[in-house]
């Protein structure tokens, strides 16, 4: 069983839908939720990043972690097609700058006008 | 500031040969990480350096070896090289600082990658 797990789609939705993507993982001792944005032959780029439980907002985005049901979600409102890109969800022990991240296969979207 | 660069962008090796990376981290960040991204999958971690030594290594075998440099760019060198080993190559720098339980994250940047190739 792989660390964490992500439906890797494709998820194909039209401009302005609410989009939900989740992973889960068996490691109760993961401490930050990170998600992140990989553009096609680009590198991941961090859209945020969650400390233990709870939900973060950022603009159109908002994380959630569930650390009981070991499950994380990233809803992205009113989404657009620049929005298409595939969405890693990623997470560690602690701090990133000293810490190996454990990926999910990701989540290929595709906002269609 | 130019962030994480890497070259080549992408080479073709044949199996059996051997291949270098090599990797500029962000401006004033000091932890280079490796990772290996398949075709279609998430990035797996290869190992991390931090002062010059490998701070930590993820499930990859010897032939994959790797360097840092007194100016924090790092190379990472893979022996032997095997069809498996195509992939997409990724570079991430950090800044180490002890913030374990305060809630604060580190960021590691990505560049923008080195696709291998292996005939």
């Amino acid at each position: 069983q792989k660390e964490v797990e992500q439906d890797p789609g494709p998820l194909s939705v039209p401009e302005g839908a609410i989009v939900s993507l989740n992973c889960t993982y068996s490691n109760s001792a993961f401490q930050y939720f990170m998600w992140y944005r990989q553009y096609s032959r680009k590198g991941p780029e961090l859209l945020m990043y969650t400390y233990s439980s709870g939900n973060k907002e950022d603009g159109r985005f908002t994380a959630q972690v569930d650390k009981s049901s070991k499950y994380i979600s990233l809803f992205i409102r009113d989404s657009q097609p620049s929005d298409s890109a595939t969405y890693l969800c990623a997470m560690s022990l602690f701090s990133g700058g000293y810490n190996k991240l454990i990926f999910g296969a990701g989540t290929r979207l595709a906002v269609h006008p | 500031d130019a962030g994480v660069t890497q070259s080549p962008t992408h080479l073709i090796k044949t199996r059996g040969q051997q291949v270098t990376l090599r990797c500029s981290p962000k401006s004033g960040h000091d932890t280079v990480s490796w990772y290996q991204q398949a075709l279609g999958q998430g990035p797996q971690f290869i190992f991390q350096y931090y002062e010059e030594e490998e701070r930590q290594r993820g499930n990859f075998p010897d032939r994959f070896s790797g360097h840092q440099f007194p100016n924090y760019s790092s190379e990472l060198n893979v022996n032997a090289l095997l069809l498996g080993d195509s992939a997409l190559y990724l570079c991430a720098s950090s800044l180490t600082q002890i913030t374990a339980g305060t809630g604060v994250y580190n960021e590691q940047f990505f560049g923008p990658g080195t696709r291998l190739t292996v005939l």
